[in-house]
């Protein structure tokens, strides 16, 4: 069966500091690979997918970066927290086109201070 | 661009009354919905999902949602909920090609109460 796990699960960072987020898929080949983040009262904001290794498409303009180093590995970095990075981040997969599910991860819950 | 609007962001209900999660979307294509479940500082779960076929779907504890294509909605319904189904509540819709990506409306919080 398949796994996705993200780590850590929490993080405080102070402003400025970098950061890096890891998320790793297990028991599948060539998924879809997502970012999201979940700001307060907000629903989920899109911020990067990967249909393969280091092939990576931005959504919206940021303070943040990815990158996909293998296969199942995708990776969430800031060089420079800003205040407005503090949310709850969730990776995701999936195969296939439309109509196929994504899977979620359980989140790193980043507070930035 | 697709847009998925949730109508109410909070909806309180007793235990065993009903409840209704509105969902509204709007496409000019064909496109995929998906309901999922959010809990406290977890992931999301699929509730259940509409491609095709059959306009109402039902989930495996009691949700259902019906695809309405003319009101472009697809709304979330439960008879009788219970104080396990408080949660988040995501409406999403699917597309894409080589990849499926989705659109999710802002969430609806569900708290039910004793």
């Amino acid at each position: 069966s398949q796994t996705i796990h993200q780590w850590p699960a929490t993080l405080v960072q102070p402003v400025g500091s970098p950061l890096s987020l890891e998320c790793t898929v297990e028991g599948t080949s060539n998924p879809n690979l997502y970012w999201y983040r979940q700001a307060a009262g907000r629903g989920l904001q899109l911020l990067f997918y990967s249909v393969g290794i280091g092939q990576i498409s931005s959504e919206v303009p940021q303070n943040l970066s990815a990158s996909r180093p293998q296969d199942r590995q995708f990776i969430l970095s800031s060089k420079k927290l800003l205040l407005s990075d503090s949310g709850f981040y969730l990776c995701a997969w999936s195969v296939g086109g439309a109509g196929y599910e994504q899977y979620f991860g359980p989140g790193t819950r980043l507070t930035v201070t | 661009a697709q847009s998925v609007t949730q109508l109410d962001s909070q909806v309180p209900v007793f235990e065993e009354a009903p409840v209704e999660l509105r969902c509204n979307y709007s496409s000019s294509v064909s496109v995929y919905l998906f309901w999922y479940v959010q809990y406290p500082n977890q992931g999301l779960q699929l509730l259940l999902k509409y491609l095709s076929g059959s306009t109402l779907v039902e989930s495996i504890n009691g949700f259902e949602a019906e695809f309405n294509k003319s009101q472009t909605s697809f709304h979330l319904r439960k008879p009788s909920v219970h104080i396990s189904d408080t949660a988040e509540y995501f409406c999403a819709v699917s597309r894409g090609r080589n990849f499926n990506k989705f659109y999710f409306g802002s969430g609806t919080k569900l708290n039910v109460k004793p």
